[in-house]
């Protein structure tokens, strides 16, 4: 069965500092791979999503970046992370884009100070 | 208007009751949607697709009004352990979009 990891589960993080989440997927091959921040009291807002490796599409300016080095490797990051950078960042993969449903991994809880 | 819209809530409903709720969507050429089911602090799990005859998985009945653009999810005989938010999904082509959720509280 597939499973999907995050870490790490909390951060508290200064404004300025850098930032990497990471995500992986066990058990698919290819899958595509998709970051979410939720912020409190508000829907998911698709940050960036990868249908393969090294291809990263972004749906929201910002000062966040994401990069796929392995085929079930998902990575967000940030050099120096904004107040408003704090959320709930969620990973999630499906078998393929938009029509197939999508499975969360823990999310990362995010406080920049 | 928002892409998709939900009922922020919170429905307080006495355990045993059935409860229900919609979700509208502005996109009429959406094909796919879902509702997923969110507990505090996790996160989101899916919990049915929404087909367009209408879907039933025990307690829980998803059903799809094309004509106005509404899915709608209706759970009976709620359990204590339904209490969570519930995110209607649509999918608008190539990503989906996410409804903000209703809040469900079932009370004792």
């Amino acid at each position: 069965s597939q499973t999907i990891h995050q870490w790490p589960a909390t951060l508290v993080q200064p404004v300025g500092s850098p930032l990497s989440l990471e995500c992986t997927v066990e058990g698919t091959s290819n899958p595509n791979l998709y970051w979410y921040r939720q912020a409190a009291g508000r829907g998911l807002q698709l940050l960036f999503y990868s249908v393969g490796i090294g291809q990263i599409s972004s749906e929201v300016p910002q000062n966040l970046s994401a990069s796929r080095p392995q085929d079930r490797q998902f990575i967000l990051s940030s050099k120096k992370l904004l107040l408003s950078d704090s959320g709930f960042y969620l990973c999630a993969w499906s078998e393929w884009t938009g029509q197939e449903t999508q499975y969360f991994g823990p999310g990362t809880r995010l406080l920049v100070l | 208007r928002k892409e998709v819209e939900q009922d922020p809530g919170p429905f307080n409903v006495p355990e045993g009751a059935t409860v229900a709720f919609n979700c509208t969507y502005s996109n009429s050429a959406s094909q796919s949607f879902f509702w997923y089911r969110q507990d505090c602090r996790k996160e989101p799990k899916l919990l049915m697709s929404v087909y367009s005859s209408g879907n039933e998985d025990g307690r829980f009945t998803a059903q799809l009004n094309r004509a106005s653009q509404y899915i709608s999810l209706l759970i009976r005989d709620s359990k204590l352990s339904d209490s969570a938010t519930y995110l209607c999904v649509v999918n608008m082509g190539y990503q989906l979009i996410w409804g903000a959720g209703t809040k469900l509280i079932i009370k004792p």
